[in-house]
């Protein structure tokens, strides 16, 4: 059972542009979610999260939104730079502070210049 | 420097020939944790850690044994290596204090990764 889905395995945008990830999820007790990205060779890093009390977080060029009736969420990326290009991967977790992470299957995104 | 370090990074063995993948953290972290990444599937849990002597199984854990003497370290072992285990892993570590770009308590911080080849 696929608890956190990243339906697209693939994005390409050009540089400049707007990047929209999109992460669906079926565990509606999840009540947090974060995006990590991660470049090959390297570890995932953190890029942004969102309270499951929250619509929509914002950290510069990055804002997450969440639609928790739909169980949506997505990850806008404003302008899309080339060293954006990296895999995205969207993770749920609930339990609060102790809980473990649920990742979704992630999604590459390639920003052309 | 805060970080994850993951030792080796790069491991060609064999089948049946024990190894050890070695994780150690400089933060102070109580809870670790260790993933392995294969192409279509994502990151998937192995096994966690919430503090020292306490271990759990997360999704994936046959054919791998983990332990946490120490708060710092959380190696992962692998009695019986066998091909199906290569993979990308990873190990993480987080606070469950106030920490964190993330808000709070619920940013992990990732290592380099072990890449490891079973033949």
């Amino acid at each position: 059972d696929q608890q956190v889905k990243q339906n697209s395995p693939s994005l390409s945008v050009q540089e400049g542009r707007i990047s929209i990830l999109n992460c669906d999820y079926t565990n509606s007790m999840f009540d947090y979610f974060l995006w990590y990205k991660k470049y090959p060779a390297e570890g995932p890093t953190f890029l942004i999260s969102i309270s499951s009390i929250k619509d929509k977080n914002e950290d510069g060029r990055f804002t997450v939104f969440l639609n928790k009736s739909a169980k949506h969420l997505s990850l806008h990326i404003v302008p899309s730079q080339p060293g954006d290009s990296a895999v995205y991967f969207c993770a749920g977790m609930y339990g609060g502070s102790q809980g473990n992470l649920i990742f979704g299957k992630g999604t590459k995104l390639s920003v052309k210049p | 420097e805060a970080q994850v370090t993951q030792n080796p990074r790069y491991l060609i063995t064999v089948t049946g020939k024990k190894l050890t993948v070695t994780c150690s953290q400089n933060m102070n972290h109580e809870y670790m944790s260790w993933y392995r990444q294969d192409p279509g599937l994502g990151l998937r849990q192995i096994y966690y850690s919430m503090n020292v002597e306490v271990t759990d199984k997360g999704d994936v854990p046959e054919g791998y044994k983990v332990s946490r003497k120490e708060k710092r370290n959380f190696p992962l072992i692998l009695e019986s290596p066998s091909p199906n285990q290569t993979s990308l892993y990873f190990c993480a570590s987080k606070t469950f204090g106030l920490a964190g770009r993330g808000g709070g308590y619920n940013e992990q911080f990732f290592g380099p990764g072990t890449r490891l080849t079973v033949l």
